[in-house]
């Protein structure tokens, strides 16, 4: 079962924008974490906000986290076409060992 | 770059046959998971071992095996392939942190 679910399903936008996916989770996490996953291929790890943070920032990318409503958002500024890629959430629900993932948020930046 | 290999990067079985996976790192990362991830979903959990040994297991059945070798290689054996069985595999590592290092995966097909 998927502990996340991002949303949108979906993100179309221009190069330039920004674009911002939310994650929602059902259970208390000592973290959640943000992946990117580029057409099928390996997850590449980009911020880890732990349960007592309520906003990360790394580069282009900022994160927050709402333990109240159970969500997290990630915003990415200033897109780029090579940001087109899919983006996953994870959180350490169960353990902090197994990993629960949504089924992702599909962002495309078009040039 | 993870510098986490996995191999193949392709393979198409039949039902029935068995297949095994293998996933490596250049570091001692001595964690390793195992995700299967169907086309369109996020990855779903099902090992992980530490120096050796399993250490937390998702819902999969039996027929889905692993070893980790004293180097941190690791392999994934599936026995008797089913038409489900068709996914991205991945492999991802772990150190002392909560981060995890995917490798690209292995596309399985089984006709």
């Amino acid at each position: 079962s998927q502990q996340g679910e991002e949303d949108p399903q979906a993100l179309s936008i221009q190069e330039g924008e920004n674009a911002t996916m939310n994650c929602s989770y059902k259970t208390s996490i000592n973290n959640l974490q943000w992946y990117r996953q580029n057409s099928g291929r390996g997850l590449v790890h980009l911020i880890l906000i732990r349960s007592n943070e309520r906003e990360k920032h790394s580069g282009r990318l900022r994160v927050t986290l709402d333990t109240s409503k159970k969500s997290s958002s990630l915003l990415i500024t200033a897109s780029r076409a090579a940001d087109t890629a899919s983006y996953f959430c994870a959180t350490d629900a169960l353990s902090n060992y197994q990993l629960i993932w949504g089924a992702g948020t599909k962002l495309i930046i078009k040039p | 770059e993870t510098g986490v290999t996995q191999s193949p990067t392709h393979l198409i079985k039949t039902r029935g046959q068995q297949v095994t996976l293998r996933c490596s790192s250049q570091s001692g990362h001595n964690t390793v998971s195992w995700y299967q991830q169907a086309l369109g979903q996020g990855p779903q959990f099902i090992f992980q071992y530490y120096r050796e040994e399993e250490n937390g297991r998702g819902n999969f059945p039996p027929r889905f095996s692993g070893l980790q070798f004293p180097n941190y290689s690791s392999e994934l054996n599936v026995n008797a392939l089913e038409l489900d069985d068709s996914a991205l595999y991945l492999c991802a590592l772990q150190g002392n942190t909560d981060t995890q290092y995917f490798g690209p995966g292995t596309r399985l097909t089984v006709l």
